[in-house]
């Protein structure tokens, strides 16, 4: 699977957009991108996924660079309850299940 | 729906024990993986499964074991705790797909 590189941190205003960077230069082409958030002492909750069009639900946007090279997350009107460790893993969707977990960005939401 | 659940939620065992993480999921998910999590760290995996009956070993599996003889459970053992392995664990599933994982709440194990 892709290598990923994030911010360590970042802070984000309360109601303002949060955008979240995410480098993976050598996806492949048939590589998915993956974001998961773990906010303190709970387990790693799933945001949202994409292959190379932009996605949109519920709880965030995600947009792929045309070469596919990088992502960005995007929370629209981020709440203190965003404050979380954001996890940006690119994989195969393939038969076995794995996920590679990084380091994350730390994304605190002030009021 | 309860989704995966983790018992127990803490534990602190003396070293050279042994003890049972227990992990169910109600939801027919084939994948099931363990992870821990130390101190300011991401996870990794420990022992994965994709079925009944089927087990693999993940990126640190050293120190534990697992079986997986119902769809529905997947129990990590530890032969015999060190304080190297004092962590908070995760247990997740998913289905064949692996479109989405859900996470158990963890259990935080303490080894002293």
């Amino acid at each position: 699977d892709a290598k990923t590189t994030q911010p360590t941190s970042m802070d984000c205003a309360e109601g303002r957009a949060a955008n979240l960077p995410c480098n993976h230069s050598t996806i492949s082409g048939n590589e998915y991108v993956y974001w998961y958030r773990q906010i303190h002492s709970q387990g790693p909750q799933y945001i949202i996924h994409g292959l190379k069009n932009n996605e949109t639900n519920e709880m965030a946007s995600l947009i792929i660079t045309e070469d596919r090279k990088s992502s960005t997350l995007i929370l629209p009107h981020a709440t203190l309850r965003d404050t979380a460790v954001y996890y940006c893993i690119v994989r195969v969707l393939s038969n076995d299940y794995k996920l590679s977990f990084g380091a994350g960005t730390t994304v605190t939401v002030r009021a | 729906n309860a989704g995966v659940t983790q018992t127990p939620k803490f534990q602190v065992l003396k070293t050279g024990q042994s003890m049972t993480l227990q992990c169910a999921q109600d939801m027919n998910h084939e994948y099931m993986s363990w992870y821990r999590q130390d101190p300011g760290m991401g996870l990794r995996l420990i022992h994965y499964s994709v079925g009944a009956g089927i087990t693999d070993q993940g990126e640190v599996p050293n120190g534990y074991n697992v079986s997986r003889s119902t769809t529905e459970d997947f129990p990590l053992r530890l032969l015999s705790a060190a304080p190297s392995q004092t962590s908070v664990y995760f247990c997740a599933s998913s289905t064949r797909t692996g479109l989405e994982a859900f996470f158990g709440q963890g259990t935080r194990l303490t080894v002293v």
